[in-house]
């Protein structure tokens, strides 16, 4: 398995661009969840959803947008970059089975 | 709404001491609680969790957590760090049974001088 999977690694943008931010899972899990890590906040939670085509928002919702279509995939779309969303993205998937996270390697984000 | 204390924002240590990180949350109802560590450059990976039963938990690489309920506290302990154990340290948790995902504190930086 190869657990959770974030694309891209980095990303740089201008402000006012979009951009999707990728998530796959192989465990067949029902959760799934976005958090943005920033110094000294930890992580907070964007979005979050409990199986295809169920999404709901979390702490810091604003200026993101999600969908799942499919149990594996779960994108991230920011649809007009600001530099206040320059952070680090983690996807983690989670199984209420297990009640443990998964987290990917992260996506590294720079606005500017 | 829950949340999480991290009150130590920065420890450092030398390799042998003994490590103790402070963690308490707010939440009237029934939690599970973690421990995440952060390696430089890496994800985040589960040290231990509590959900229920005794509260004395062991994790992975010598670390153990203690859940005190009087005291909405879930501190960290190890013995004897070692350089290895420099990281960033996140205290979670989650309702119990609730679909909401987790709830960070804002992490506790260790610093291990061998």
């Amino acid at each position: 398995n190869a657990g959770v999977t974030q694309t891209p690694k980095f990303q740089v943008l201008k402000t006012g661009q979009s951009m999707t931010l990728q998530c796959a899972q192989d465990m067949n899990h029902e959760y799934m969840s976005w958090y943005r890590q920033d110094p000294g906040m930890g992580l907070r939670l964007i979005h979050y959803s409990v199986g295809a085509g169920i999404t709901d928002q979390g702490e810091v919702p604003n200026g993101y947008n999600v969908s799942r279509s499919t149990t594996e995939d779960f994108p991230l779309r920011l649809l007009s970059a600001a530099p206040s969303q320059t952070s680090v993205y983690f996807c983690a998937s989670f199984t209420p089975r297990l009640e443990t996270q998964y987290f990917g390697p992260g996506t590294r984000l720079l606005v500017l | 709404a829950q949340s999480v204390s991290q009150h130590n924002h920065h420890v450092i240590l030398s390799e042998a001491a003994s490590l103790e990180l402070g963690c308490n949350y707010s939440y009237g109802g029934t939690v599970n609680l973690f421990w995440y560590v952060q390696y430089p450059g890496q994800h985040l990976q589960l040290l231990l969790k509590y959900f229920s039963g005794d509260p004395l938990v062991k994790g992975i690489k010598g670390f153990e957590a203690e859940f005190i309920k009087s005291k909405f506290s879930f501190n960290l302990r190890k013995p004897s760090v070692q350089w290895s154990d420099t990281a960033e340290y996140f205290c979670a948790v989650k309702s119990s049974g609730s679909a909401r995902q987790l709830t960070f504190g804002s992490g506790t930086q260790l610093t291990v001088l061998p």
